[in-house]
C-alpha cells in the first residue's frame, strides 16, 4: 500500500465553524506533513510531525491546529478561518524526516465563506 | 533562505518535440526532487536526485543535477499529450531535514 488518503475531498465552511481534515497512511512512514497550496502556486509547508511529535511549525496562525494521534494518522483542526485560507490542503508522508521522498495525498479543497 | 526558481513558468509545445525545464536553487541542497501535478490533483513523485552528476530517466522524462551550478534540468523527449501537467522541482537544504522548498512550477501544455 503506497497511498496517502485524505478526507474530506471538499469542504465548505463558514468563518465561525470548526472542522477537521484527516490524513492517513499505512506505509509505516514516521514523518507526516501538512502543506497549503493556493491556485497556480507551489505547495507551502505548514507543519511537520516526526515520530508523532511536532518538529516544524512554519509560523502558521493558531486557527490551524495539527494533531498526530498515532503514527498513521494526522489531523488538521480548523477554527475561525478567514476567506484567504481557502486553498488545497495536502498531506504527505515519508519514511522518516531525514530527507526521504515525500508522498502526497489527494488533498482537501477548502472553501471558507 | 533557500530559494528555488524554475523556468519557463509556462511551456506550450507540440507533440514530438523536445524541451528542457530548468530549476535553479540558491544554497547548498542535499537532494533535488521533481514532482508532477495534474490540474486539481495531488503531486506525484517523479525523481529524486542525490548527488552531483546524477541522471535519472523514466520514459520520455530525464532529470539531471549539477550541484556546482545549483541547477537541475528536466528534459522532455518527443513530447506526448499525456505529459501535459505542472512540473515542480523541490530542494531540501542541508541541515533542515524534511523541509522541502518548491520551485514556482512549470505548466506544460503539449498540443496535438
Amino acid at each position: 500500500d503506497t497511498e496517502v488518503t485524505q478526507t474530506p475531498k471538499h469542504l465548505v465552511m463558514g468563518m465561525t465553524n470548526k472542522k477537521s481534515l484527516k490524513c492517513e497512511q499505512h506505509m509505516g512512514h514516521r514523518a507526516m506533513y501538512w502543506y497549503k497550496q493556493k491556485a497556480k502556486k507551489p505547495p507551502e509547508l505548514m507543519f511537520v510531525y516526526s515520530y508523532e511529535k511536532l518538529s516544524i511549525n512554519e509560523s502558521v496562525p493558531s486557527r490551524f491546529s495539527p494533531e498526530c494521534p498515532n503514527s498513521s494518522l494526522l489531523n488538521l483542526h480548523l477554527h475561525a478561518l478567514q476567506p484567504e485560507d481557502s486553498a488545497l490542503y495536502l498531506c504527505a508522508s515519508s519514511q522518516d524526516a531525514d530527507q526521504e521522498t515525500q508522498y502526497f495525498g489527494p488533498g482537501t479543497r477548502l472553501l471558507v465563506l | 533562505e533557500l530559494k528555488v526558481e524554475q523556468n519557463p513558468l509556462f511551456l506550450s509545445m507540440q507533440e514530438g518535440k523536445n524541451y528542457t525545464i530548468y530549476c535553479n536553487y540558491s544554497t547548498t541542497s542535499d537532494r533535488l526532487y521533481w514532482y508532477r501535478q495534474d490540474p486539481g490533483k495531488s503531486l506525484e513523485s517523479l525523481f529524486v536526485l542525490l548527488s552531483n552528476g546524477a541522471v535519472k530517466q523514466e520514459g520520455r522524462l530525464m532529470a539531471s543535477l549539477d550541484t556546482k551550478a545549483r541547477l537541475s534540468t528536466l528534459h522532455i523527449t518527443a513530447a506526448v499529450h499525456d505529459l501535459s501537467a505542472t512540473y515542480f522541482c523541490a530542494a531540501m537544504r542541508t541541515g533542515t531535514a524534511s523541509k522541502l522548498t518548491f520551485g514556482t512550477g512549470t505548466r506544460l501544455q503539449v498540443t496535438l
